[in-house]
């Protein structure tokens, strides 16, 4: 079983929809959990971060953690084309290393 | 700050050459990783220092693969002999500290595309 685990897409929503992009992870120590977003020949940058179970919003975007089904996820509400992108989700293990590994990512297709 | 700074940009070389990829961190940052992104694979770490020390390396594939950190505001990656399957985008990425707050966001560099023919 991988680590972390994302569906590869891609997944196409319309213009103005949610989008909903869902991971799950494997160490049930995992601390800390983020959600980056990758251009295509671009680096990964970091879109948000969420540590407690529940949801977090920051502008369009929300994260929700559920640690006792150890998955996390990110929806996009109003998406424009400019979020068309691949999102990779992160996880630091709670272990004696504490590696931050990540998914193979969501490809993500906003219509116009 | 510039942030986490890579080079080169592009290298190509030939299969059994010497490849050395280069990282210079967010000054400040204690954490620096280095990962290897393919189609196939996606992003892997491959090994993290802490304060210039490795922490872990089992990402590292073969012997083939070293790093380094001499110190806080350099490291390298050499891959000797180099394969064809080598060939992926080799990311460094640094960070303030592991664990819950915003100390723990990665900073990325914008990469290495490593092609070996």
């Amino acid at each position: 079983q991988k680590e972390v685990e994302q569906n590869s897409g891609p997944l196409s929503v319309p213009e103005g929809a949610i989008a909903s992009l869902n991971c799950t992870y494997s160490d049930r120590v995992s601390q800390s959990f983020f959600w980056y977003r990758q251009y295509s020949g671009k680096s990964p940058e970091l879109i948000m971060s969420i540590y407690s179970n529940g949801d977090k919003e920051d502008g369009r975007f929300t994260a929700q953690l559920n640690k006792a089904s150890q998955y996390v996820s990110l929806l996009i509400r109003d998406s424009q084309p400019s979020d068309s992108a691949t999102y990779l989700c992160a996880v630091e293990g709670g272990g004696a290393t504490n590696k931050l590994i990540f998914g193979t990512g969501t490809l993500l297709a906003v219509q116009p | 700050d510039a942030g986490v700074i890579q080079s080169p940009r592009h290298e190509v070389t030939e299969m059994g050459q010497e490849v050395t990829l280069r990282c210079k961190p967010i000054s400040g940052h204690d954490y620096l990783f280095w990962y290897r992104q393919t189609m196939m694979r996606g992003l892997e770490l491959l090994i993290y220092f802490n304060n210039n020390v490795p922490i872990d390396d089992s990402g590292m594939p073969e012997d083939r693969f070293s790093a380094k950190m001499p110190n806080a505001s350099f490291s390298t990656l050499k891959i000797q002999p180099s394969e064809p399957r080598d060939s992926a985008v080799y990311f460094c990425a640094s960070s303030l500290g592991l664990g819950r707050g915003a100390d723990t966001e990665a900073f990325f560099g914008q990469g290495t595309r490593l092609t070996v023919v």
